[in-house]
């Protein structure tokens, strides 16, 4: 079963515009979530994250919001720039458990000019 | 970034035959990881690592074998590779198994079972 997924395959904006990539997790024992971006070639870098105990954090251009009752995490990327055109993978973890870290399957996301 | 390599990048085999992929890292990190990503899928635990010579199953672990005899040094084997198993595969190290650490990716192995 997938416990974390996101909906959305792609996403294309233009650049300058905001980006929101989308994810929802099924497990109620994640209380730790994770954004990576992925390269072609390359593998997932370090992104942002937030814990349960937030529902916001920003890192520069970078912003994910959690909603815990609706079991839903967002990252917006404001302004968005051809450099962010990438595969953003969400994931979400226990806390006390790195090994039960669950990734969704990836929103490739294109950033026009 | 933590200083992660995989060979070989690309491997083509043909079905029952044994492959291993090779991870090092140069981080001294304790735990290590290692995920196969299709698509649909994202990525899924494979094995994890805790220690030298301490592994453990993941999510996704039949058909796979792993050892770690040295800290820098993480082995995934397919004992008997079958077109199933044709996928991207990346390794991950840590400095701790919990908490808020981050996870480090090696840039990826592309294997294709004939």
């Amino acid at each position: 079963d997938q416990q974390v997924k996101q909906n959305s395959p792609s996403l294309s904006v233009q650049e300058g515009r905001i980006s929101i990539l989308n994810c929802d997790y099924t497990n109620s024992m994640f209380d730790y979530f994770l954004w990576y971006k992925k390269y072609p070639a390359e593998g997932p870098t370090f992104l942002i994250s937030i814990s349960s105990i937030k529902d916001k954090n920003e890192d520069g251009r970078f912003t994910v919001f959690l909603n815990k009752s609706a079991k839903h995490l967002s990252l917006h990327i404001v302004p968005s720039q051809p450099g962010d055109s990438a595969v953003y993978f969400c994931a979400a973890k226990p806390l006390y458990n790195n090994n039960d870290m669950r990734f969704g399957a990836g929103t490739r996301l294109t950033v026009k000019p | 970034d933590a200083g992660i390599t995989q060979s070989p990048r690309h491997k083509v085999t043909e079905t029952g035959t044994p492959v291993t992929l090779r991870c090092h890292q140069t981080e001294n990190h304790r735990y290590m990881y290692w995920y196969r990503q299709d698509p649909g899928h994202g990525l899924r635990l494979i094995h994890y690592s805790y220690g030298v010579k301490d592994t453990d199953k993941g999510e996704v672990s039949d058909g796979y074998s792993v050892s770690r005899s040295k800290t820098e040094d993480f082995l995934l084997t397919l004992e008997s590779a079958t077109s199933s198993q044709t996928s991207v595969y990346f390794c991950a190290s840590g400095l701790a198994g919990r908490g808020t650490d981050t996870q480090y990716f090696g840039p990826g192995t592309r294997l294709t079972v004939l």
